[in-house]
């Protein structure tokens, strides 16, 4: 069975303050990683796709990367804006209907 | 973000009544889902299309049922609602190629 446990559950950064989110799985085979910001009140915003390990995707503050049994999203001199819940999942290569697995998320705030 | 939308928004409807809840993408994508979003749950997938009429089953599909007649439209069914189906319900697309899923705003429902 496809696991994938997120950590920390919370986060909470002071402005300018960078760090890590860890997404750690447990696949048969990964056909791919996947990162989505979620915002209160919104569905899921698509970020990245890693589909094997070493590989690194950035855009502006996040930068994630890939290994065999984790993933991490960094977060680079966060701001205020960057505040929302962090969705991991993974995709297995033996999956017919591409259905995702997803981690329990982790919610950043960062203050000003 | 207009290329798929969710209706409605928000119900409340009392257990034992029948619900449907639609979802409209224009992008032309093949596959379509249906997620429920829990509190200490996480996303978790009810039932997905891969094409017009091919349906099957997600990880929490009892009580749930889904027809897809239409490229564009993918709709979810609760026979009979009750309180343990009160959720926030998402919608995603994908084109079963780079395997990421777009998501929709979401349907807040309520059961009484």
């Amino acid at each position: 069975e496809d696991q994938v446990t997120q950590s920390p559950e919370a986060l909470r950064l002071q402005e300018g303050e960078s760090s890590s989110l860890n997404c750690s799985y447990t696949v048969s085979g990964l056909r791919g990683l996947f990162w989505y910001r979620q915002d209160p009140g919104k569905g899921p915003e698509f970020l990245f796709t890693l589909y094997s390990a070493g590989e690194e995707k950035e855009k502006e503050r996040l930068k994630a990367t890939l290994t065999k049994k984790e993933s991490f999203l960094h977060i680079t001199a966060p701001k205020p804006e960057d505040s929302a819940t962090y969705l991991c999942a993974v995709l297995a290569r033996n999956n017919a209907g591409n259905m995702l697995t997803f981690g329990g998320g982790t919610r950043l705030m960062v203050k000003p | 973000d207009a290329g798929i939308t969710q209706s409605p928004r928000h119900k409340v409807t009392e257990t034992g009544t029948p619900v449907t809840l639609r979802c409209h993408q224009t992008e032309n994508h093949r596959y379509m889902y249906w997620y429920r979003q829990d509190p200490g749950h996480g996303l978790r997938l009810i039932h997905y299309s891969y094409g017009v009429k091919d349906t099957d089953k997600g990880e929490v599909s009892d009580g749930y049922s889904v027809s897809r007649s239409k490229t564009e439209d993918f709709l979810l069914t609760l026979e009979s609602a009750t309180s343990s189906q009160t959720s926030v319900y998402f919608c995603a697309m994908g084109t079963g190629v780079t395997y990421e899923q777009y998501f929709g705003p979401g349907t807040r429902l309520t059961v009484t």
